[in-house]
């Protein structure tokens, strides 16, 4: 069956670099793209962009240009997203999700991962 | 961005209910509309996409439908699992946008 295992939570201060992995099992990994969605505590759901799995190209939404990044390891059939010079606003879980096959919705997600930052 | 309205915040029912959740766009999106549910441990799951396309695995007591800006979400026979918060999400343009969630209370 399909799983995105992400990594576990995250306290990290504000200037910090933060790395979490999302690892992909039960399809082929660069057969569709990955998305990574914020979740701010006690808020909605927000797209940050996405990466094409079989080339490595990522896609940023205006808000998440600058200090995201999103990485594969296509061997390891894993994703990562990296933010560098945290900021209290950071404090968010993150998602990963996976593209569905036809039009654009996210048919598996990652379970979370929680990033506190705080000093 | 194209706005996605949910007006209901909350949503209080009972068990054996019937319920429906209502999501608007602030443009056409041609019915790339999708349904999430987040449960409240925080997982997500899809159960609808393409306004009416129940995701495999979903009860058959789900189902949807809509055009145009205007998109709507039905629970029926309601159950004990289903307290969660329920998300749409446009995906007929650049950036994805969701809703801010109607949470079902039991």
């Amino acid at each position: 069956q399909i799983q995105l295992v992400q990594s576990g939570p995250e306290l990290k201060k504000p200037g910090e670099t933060v790395k979490i992995s999302c690892k992909a099992s039960g399809y082929t990994f660069t057969d569709y793209s990955m998305h990574w969605v914020k979740q701010a505590p006690g808020k909605g759901l927000k797209w940050m962009g996405w990466i094409n799995t079989e080339t490595g190209e990522p896609t940023y939404a205006e808000d998440f240009k600058g200090r995201f990044a999103f990485s594969v390891v296509t061997s390891a059939s894993t994703a990562y997203l990296q933010i560098i010079n945290l900021k209290n606003e950071d404090t968010a879980t993150y998602f990963c999700a996976k593209r569905g096959l036809t039009t654009a919705h996210f048919d598996y997600w990652g379970q979370g991962t929680t990033l506190t930052v705080s000093s | 961005d194209v706005q996605m309205t949910q007006t209901t915040s909350s949503l209080s029912a009972s068990l054996g209910d019937r319920v429906t959740i209502s999501c608007r766009a602030g443009q056409d999106i041609s019915n790339y509309l999708n349904w999430y549910q987040q449960k409240p441990d925080g997982t997500v799951q899809l159960l609808i996409y393409y306004t009416s396309r129940l995701h495999s695995g979903v009860p058959s007591r789900f189902s949807a439908s809509g055009s145009g800006p205007d998109y709507s979400l039905t629970i029926s026979n309601l159950e004990q699992e289903d307290l969660a918060t329920y998300f749409c999400q446009q995906g007929n343009t650049l950036p994805f946008t969701f809703g801010s969630g109607t949470k079902l209370e039991i």
